[in-house]
């Protein structure tokens, strides 16, 4: 198995760009997580879905967020417009149920806004 | 109050050493949890879950205190390749979500 892919791996925006994150998960898992981790803040969750219906989006901290799962095979989630506090690696990450077996992480993408 | 809070360290140690991370939770009804280990500019990996009775992989030991709300994970014999930061998790009650505490870093010197 490939794991949870991600895309980009790194990247660079100006203030006001939109930016969109890609995510893959494990074939099977029925649950995807996205998660942004910060010094400050450490990891947290942005919103998840379970059989592509999201169902807790209380983490994505203001509307400028956006995520969607289209299939059980692809996420995004867009950032529009990006500020430089969105600076971040973003994190993936699907499980096979109610994460009894714990998440598996993408490698991430690293964001910088400037 | 943060849902799962530890000691962000860092702990030094030399090679061979035995180490311990303490981790606090504060829902009394977390149903599961987990240490991941985090190298640096990596992702999480999951490392071992803590069962109710303790349990034991390799030189790692994970224990759990539902009374205190504790989980433990100690680490025998470390070796220079256990330098990394470890994360205590733990299963929100009733939802599908991993609560992460900050982390603590460990760095094993020669």
């Amino acid at each position: 198995d490939a794991g949870v892919i991600q895309s980009p791996r790194h990247e660079v925006t100006e203030m006001g760009q939109e930016v969109t994150l890609r995510c893959k998960p494990i074939s099977g898992h029925d649950y995807l997580f996205w998660y942004r981790q910060t010094m400050m803040r450490g990891l947290e969750l942005l919103i998840y879905f379970n059989n592509n219906v999201p169902i807790d989006d209380s983490g994505m901290p203001e509307d400028r967020f956006s995520a969607k799962m289209p299939n059980a095979s692809f996420s995004t989630l867009k950032i529009q417009p990006s500020e430089p506090r969105d600076s971040a690696v973003y994190f993936c990450a699907s499980s096979p149920g109610r994460a009894y077996y714990g998440y598996t992480f993408g490698s991430g993408t690293r964001l910088t806004v400037v | 109050r943060k849902e799962v809070e530890q000691d962000p360290g860092p702990f030094n140690v030399p090679e061979g050493a035995t180490v311990a991370f303490n981790c606090t939770y504060s829902n009394s009804a977390s149903q599961s949890f987990f240490w991941y280990r985090q190298d640096c500019r990596k992702e999480p990996k999951l490392l071992m879950s803590v069962y109710s009775s303790g349990n034991e992989d390799g030189r790692f030991t994970a224990q759990l205190n539902r009374a205190s709300q504790y989980i433990s994970l100690l680490i025998r014999d470390s070796k220079l390749s256990d330098s990394a930061t470890y994360l205590c998790v733990v299963l929100g009650s009733n939802t599908g979500k991993l609560i992460f505490g900050q982390g603590t870093t460990l760095q094993v010197k020669p």
